[in-house]
């Protein structure tokens, strides 16, 4: 089964506008990531928190992460048109095989420009 | 770096031919994971290799699907015989295990369509 799960599946906003997106997830992790996926593209890294951080900033880009109730957040400022994609969180366990990833289904944002 | 390379981009078969994917990962990196993305189950991981080596292949749907990874800069995905329910888009992505940082980077994918 999917370690993390997004929420909402879809969102759709106006430009300048915030997005907001969740994730949740089941086991202890190492670290969290979200990724972005562009129509018919790969994924690519946006930003990673570690299980001992709580919020980290990258641009426009803010994380928090919550161990105790094994969550986390991504919020995207003054959106653009050009973030409209597919945004996916990503677990890292802890322990053996802690260098794969477990991907979510990702939440599907639609900037209007 | 020219990042990761997947060839083909785009793949049509028949059911029963046989399907090769081809991955390069980023030079240097020690880990090369493929998956496999489908609108109902999402981004699942098939196999993984660090160093050459599989370590893990238990997302490999079936005996059809093999990977092999002759040595750093190439792997390949072999899906013999094709179905029509292998219609996906195979991602390749590699890392580099360093400061415990697991970042993978993707590959644009193939997308298989089995008639």
């Amino acid at each position: 089964s999917q370690q993390g799960e997004e929420d909402p599946q879809a969102l759709s906003i106006q430009e300048g506008e915030n997005a907001t997106m969740n994730c949740s997830y089941k086991t202890s992790i190492n670290n969290l990531q979200w990724y972005r996926q562009n129509s018919g593209r790969g994924l690519v890294h946006l930003i990673l928190i570690r299980s001992n951080e709580r919020e980290k900033h990258s641009g426009r880009l803010r994380v928090t992460l919550d161990t105790s109730k094994k969550s986390s957040s991504l919020l995207i400022t003054a959106s653009r048109a050009a973030d409209t994609a597919s945004y996916f969180c990503a677990t890292g366990s802890s322990g053996a095989g802690s260098y794969q990833l477990t991907f979510g289904k990702g939440t599907k944002l639609s900037v209007i420009p | 770096d020219a990042g990761v390379i997947q060839s083909p981009r785009h793949e049509v078969t028949e059911m029963g031919q046989e399907v090769t994917l081809r991955c390069k990962p980023i030079s240097g990196h020690d880990y090369l994971f493929w998956y496999r993305q489908t609108m109902m189950r999402g981004l699942e991981l098939l196999i993984y290799f660090n160093n050459n080596v599989p370590i893990d292949d238990s997302g490999m749907p079936e005996d059809r699907f093999s990977a092999k990874m002759p040595n750093a800069s190439f792997s390949t995905l072999k899906i013999q015989p094709s179905e029509p329910r292998d219609s996906a888009v195979y991602f390749c992505a590699s890392s580099l295990a360093v400061l415990a940082k697991n970042i993978q980077y993707f590959g644009a994918g193939t997308r298989l369509s089995v008639l």
